[in-house]
């Protein structure tokens, strides 16, 4: 069966940009969850929904982030006014139990 | 806050040879972990928990909470073993607190 998809797989911004970056989970999966990976680093918890509700966003780095999830189903995430330091891979992971999570392949993100 | 530190960024052992992957944590409460990995050109995966008490390719991991440790073994290396493995905990509300992870390297 699919797993989790993201897209798009690989972004080049420049700095000062909008992006959207796009996660479908595996379908059922009340759970979704979007991390940051710096080179070199595990993921870092970014935001969490259950179904449509945000129920988490306190890893979000700054109000330039926000993620939406208005269907329950696919997430975005939005970067806007991008900068160097938000280079990093984003990873969608959905969940059907606690704690047990599927990730997607991620999207590496270039801001120059 | 809550902390997972695994102390080897890179970890290289002869296939046959024993492993152990170290995996120390903080946290206040009843500690739920996980160990993930990621093969090469592959996504993260769960490769165990610590509540399922199951051994998975080999692998076991054992709760030590006098060490706060849960460190990730296997008797005898394989080749197919080696890729970055990471250590995870769950955190109030669901979400994962992960280590920085540790190379895992098995040489023929």
């Amino acid at each position: 069966g699919a797993g989790v998809s993201q897209s798009p797989r690989y972004k080049v911004a420049k700095r000062g940009q909008d992006v959207a970056l796009r996660c479908d989970p595996i379908s059922g999966h009340v759970s979704l969850f979007w991390y940051q990976q710096a080179l070199g680093q595990g993921p870092e918890f970014l935001t969490y929904f259950q179904n449509e509700a945000q129920l988490d966003k306190s890893g979000l780095p700054s109000d330039r982030f926000f993620a939406e999830r208005p269907e329950g189903s696919v997430s975005t995430l939005k970067i806007q006014r991008t900068q160097q330091e938000d280079s990093a891979v984003y990873l969608c992971a959905s969940s059907p139990r606690v704690g047990e999570q599927f990730f997607g392949p991620g999207t590496r993100l270039t801001v120059l | 806050a809550q902390r997972v530190t695994q102390p080897e960024k890179l970890l290289s052992v002869f296939k046959g040879a024993p492993v152990e992957l170290k995996c120390n944590y903080s946290y206040s409460g009843s500690p739920e972990l996980f160990w993930y990995v990621q093969y090469s050109r592959q996504r993260l995966q769960l490769l165990l928990r610590h509540i399922s008490r199951e051994s998975i390719k080999g692998f076991t991991a054992d709760l030590n909470k006098g060490e706060t440790s849960f460190h990730l073994k296997k008797p005898f290396a394989q080749e197919e073993d080696s890729a970055m493995y990471y250590c995870a905990l769950l955190e109030y509300g669901n979400k994962l607190v992960f280590g920085a992870g540790t190379i895992l390297r098995v040489k023929s």
